[in-house]
C-alpha cells in the first residue's frame, strides 16, 4: 500500500525567506514521488517529479526537492519565497505499473506574508 | 495546446437529485481520470479509463456513481442520487499513458458541487 504524509497543514513565510514544506511517503515499491500546486480557483500543476533518477529534482519556478529513501521523506524547497507562491501544495505518491492512480497527500497551505 | 476542459465549473443541487459533469481531456491523450477533492483533503481518484476502458474504478460508489467514455474522448460522471456527502470538487485530468510515474497528468479547473 501506498501513502504519504504532509506534516505541516499551514506553513506561512515571509517574502524573501526560505520555504520548507514536509513529506513523508509510504511505499511497498520503487515509488514515483510529485509535488502538485493548487492556485485558488485553477487547476493543479505539477511542480516537480521524481521517478528513480536523481535524488535532487529541479522544479518550476525555483522549487527543488530531494528523495531520501532512508528517511522516506520527499521535502519541498524554495531558497526564496515570492507572495505568488502563496497556495495550496500536494505531495503525491505513485509507482510505475501501469494503471496505477496518484495518491494525493492532505495538502499543505503556504502563506507569503510582504 | 488546449488544456482539459470541463463542465459546468459551478453546480448547486438538492439532495436525492441527479447531476452530471463534462470532461474534455487534452487531443490525443488516452488515458482519462476523475478524482473527488472534498474540502480539506487531496483529490482522490474515482476512476480511470484507458480509451474508452476501465482500468480501475475501485473507488466509485457504485450504487449512485457512474461514468462512461463512450468514444475513448469525452467523458462524463453522473451522481445519482446525491447526498449531502457528496459536495465536493470533481476534477478530470488526462495523460499520454497508464503509468502512474512515467506520464504527466494533466488537470481540469474542477467542478465545485455543493448538495443542499
Amino acid at each position: 500500500a501506498q501513502s504519504v504524509t504532509q506534516l505541516d497543514s499551514h506553513v506561512s513565510v515571509s517574502e524573501g525567506t526560505p520555504v520548507l514544506l514536509r513529506c513523508n511517503y509510504s511505499s511497498s515499491y520503487s515509488p514515483s514521488l510529485f509535488w502538485y500546486v493548487q492556485h485558488p480557483n485553477k487547476g493543479l500543476q505539477l511542480l516537480l517529479k521524481y521517478t528513480s533518477a536523481a535524488t535532487l529534482v529541479k522544479g518550476i519556478n525555483g522549487f527543488e526537492a530531494e528523495f531520501k529513501k532512508s528517511e522516506t521523506s520527499f521535502h519541498l524547497t524554495k531558497p526564496s519565497a515570492h507572495m505568488s507562491d502563496a497556495a495550496e501544495y500536494f505531495c503525491v505518491v505513485s509507482h510505475n505499473q501501469a494503471g496505477t492512480a496518484l495518491i494525493f497527500g492532505k495538502g499543505t497551505t503556504l502563506s507569503v506574508s510582504s | 495546446e488546449a488544456g482539459v476542459a470541463q463542465s459546468p465549473r459551478y453546480k448547486i443541487i438538492e439532495k436525492r437529485q441527479s447531476v452530471a459533469f463534462w470532461c474534455n481531456p487534452i487531443s490525443g491523450h488516452a488515458t482519462l481520470y476523475w478524482y473527488q477533492q472534498i474540502l480539506g483533503q487531496g483529490p482522490k481518484l474515482l476512476i480511470q479509463f484507458q480509451n474508452n476502458g476501465v482500468v480501475d474504478d475501485s473507488q466509485l460508489p457504485k450504487d449512485r456513481f457512474s461514468a462512461e467514455r463512450l468514444k475513448g474522448v469525452d467523458s462524463t460522471l453522473k451522481i445519482q442520487p446525491a447526498k449531502l456527502e457528496d459536495s465536493a470538487v470533481y476534477l478530470c485530468a488526462s495523460s499520454a499513458g497508464t503509468s502512474g510515474g512515467r506520464y504527466e497528468q494533466y488537470f481540469g479547473p474542477g467542478t465545485r458541487l455543493t448538495v443542499t
